[in-house]
């Protein structure tokens, strides 16, 4: 079964410095991994998405990640944090190698950025 | 710009009374899923159809909940009767079978006194 792990439930940062959100993975095969990020009191917005092209992924707002198997990882990252990114970061793996199937969340990351 | 839409976006009821939660996939999506939100338990999944099929209902409670897709246009979440433990953020997904990516709705927040 495919899960996922955020290894940090609520991460601060000053703003202008560099955001790291922290995912480790499992899957049985070469999953599909996203990053949704959550507002407060608003939906889930897809901010990237990695589907075993390039394993450096460019997303919306300056965000990437990089998918590294061999760590069975995908952390995101972001050079200088705003105050706007404060919000719920969720890595996610679909369920199956194929087709639109269910998601597996992780239990989230509460970002936090200090003026 | 195209997007899933939840009604209602709030709601407030009390403990027993019939809950309907409605969501309006992309036009063109064939896959839509139903997930809750609560501080406890994070995002599950509670049940998802595509073209109108309900393929896995496991995630719900069968005894109260039941979800349906009247026309593609169109899926529905009901709770009869509803309990306090209900009490959720419920989003619905929309996407295409064949590809990986879910477009959510806004939710709906649901309080059962």
């Amino acid at each position: 079964a495919q899960s996922v792990t955020q290894l940090d439930s609520h991460v601060s940062v000053s703003e202008g410095t560099p955001v790291l959100l922290r995912c480790n993975y499992s899957s049985s095969y070469s999953p599909s991994l996203f990053w949704y990020v959550q507002h407060p009191n608003k939906g889930l917005q897809l901010l990237l998405k990695y589907t075993s092209a390039a394993t450096l992924v460019k997303g919306i707002n300056g965000f990437e990640a990089e998918f590294k198997k061999s760590e069975t990882s995908f952390h995101l990252t972001k050079p200088s944090a705003h105050m706007s990114d404060a919000a719920e970061y969720f890595c996610v793996v679909s369920g199956l190698h194929s087709g639109n199937t269910p998601l597996v969340f992780g239990k989230g990351t509460r970002l936090s950025v200090i003026a | 710009d195209a997007r899933v839409t939840q009604t209602p976006r709030d709601k407030v009821t009390e403990m027993g009374q019939e809950v309907t939660m409605r969501c309006q996939p992309i036009l063109g999506h064939n896959t839509v899923f139903w997930y809750r939100q609560t501080m406890m338990q994070g995002l599950e999944l509670l049940a998802y159809f595509r073209n109108r099929a309900p393929l896995d209902d496991s995630g719900m409670p069968k005894d109260r909940f039941s979800a349906e897709m009247p026309d593609a246009t169109l899926a529905t979440l009901k709770i009869q009767p509803s309990e306090p433990r209900d009490s959720a953020v419920y989003f619905c997904a929309s996407g295409l079978g064949g590809t990986d990516t879910q477009y959510f709705g806004p939710g709906t927040r649901l309080t059962v006194l």
